[in-house]
């Protein structure tokens, strides 16, 4: 089945650093969404885009919806050890009524204090 | 506070078991999903449902089977379980419509078949 390409997959890095990850699609995409899963749980939504070229922040993360509808990044500022996890991308086409999303592989997120 | 609810959060099950995994939502929703998450494949999608006894195939449907009865209530079933089914199971749910209004996932259950 299809899936985002999302990079990087894991990353490693200090505490009070800056973030950045993506997601690329071969194909159009009307909605982004980014969640990101703690250890144990389930992923919950941090931030959707609905507009290309659409920038939202929510607290130290800020997400973007590329203007080519076809990639998306998140970027988490001034990283604290509570933001390990895994972050997944997710797009929805808009082709369909059955309100399946497609998910990109994830990134690792460790902080290190 | 909305939720989707896995009836077990850990299963230990012997190879060749029947293995059912619950999963409840309280949001109304029309669509529910079963994902299941391995470390470097992501999330791969197995079966879904869009409406009371609905269901469609996922990504990788092989070896599992679906049920779903009532609108809250989707069942995964394994239907003799192999030890490349040991896995992280999550279930979500949605609105009809075109998903951009995104999932609500549940806690996950972690399978080990032995």
């Amino acid at each position: 089945g299809q899936q985002l390409n999302q990079s990087p997959q894991s990353m490693f890095i200090q505490e009070g650093e800056d973030v950045s990850m993506n997601c690329t699609s071969s194909s159009i995409f009307n909605t982004w969404l980014w969640y990101k899963q703690d250890p144990g749980e389930g992923p919950v939504l941090l931030i959707a885009l609905y507009k290309a070229g659409e920038l939202t922040s929510n607290g130290r993360l800020t997400a973007q919806f590329g203007i080519t509808r076809k990639d998306s990044f998140l970027n988490i500022s001034a990283s604290i050890p509570s933001d390990v996890g895994i972050y997944f991308c997710a797009g929805s086409t808009g082709s369909s009524n059955t309100g399946k999303l497609i998910f990109g592989q994830g990134t690792t997120l460790q902080v290190k204090p | 506070d909305v939720k989707v609810t896995q009836s077990s959060r850990y299963l230990v099950k012997r190879t060749g078991e029947k293995v059912f995994l619950e999963c409840v939502q309280d949001m109304d929703h029309e669509n529910m999903f079963w994902y299941r998450q391995d470390p470097g494949l992501g999330l791969r999608l197995i079966y879904f449902s869009y409406d009371v006894k609905m269901k469609e195939k996922g990504d990788i449907p092989e070896g599992y089977s679906v049920s779903r009865e009532k609108k809250e209530r989707f069942s995964l079933i394994l239907e003799s379980a192999s030890t490349n089914q040991t896995s992280m199971y999550l279930c979500a749910s949605n609105q009809r419509g075109t998903g951009s209004n995104g999932y609500t996932f549940g806690s996950g259950t972690r399978l080990t078949v032995v």
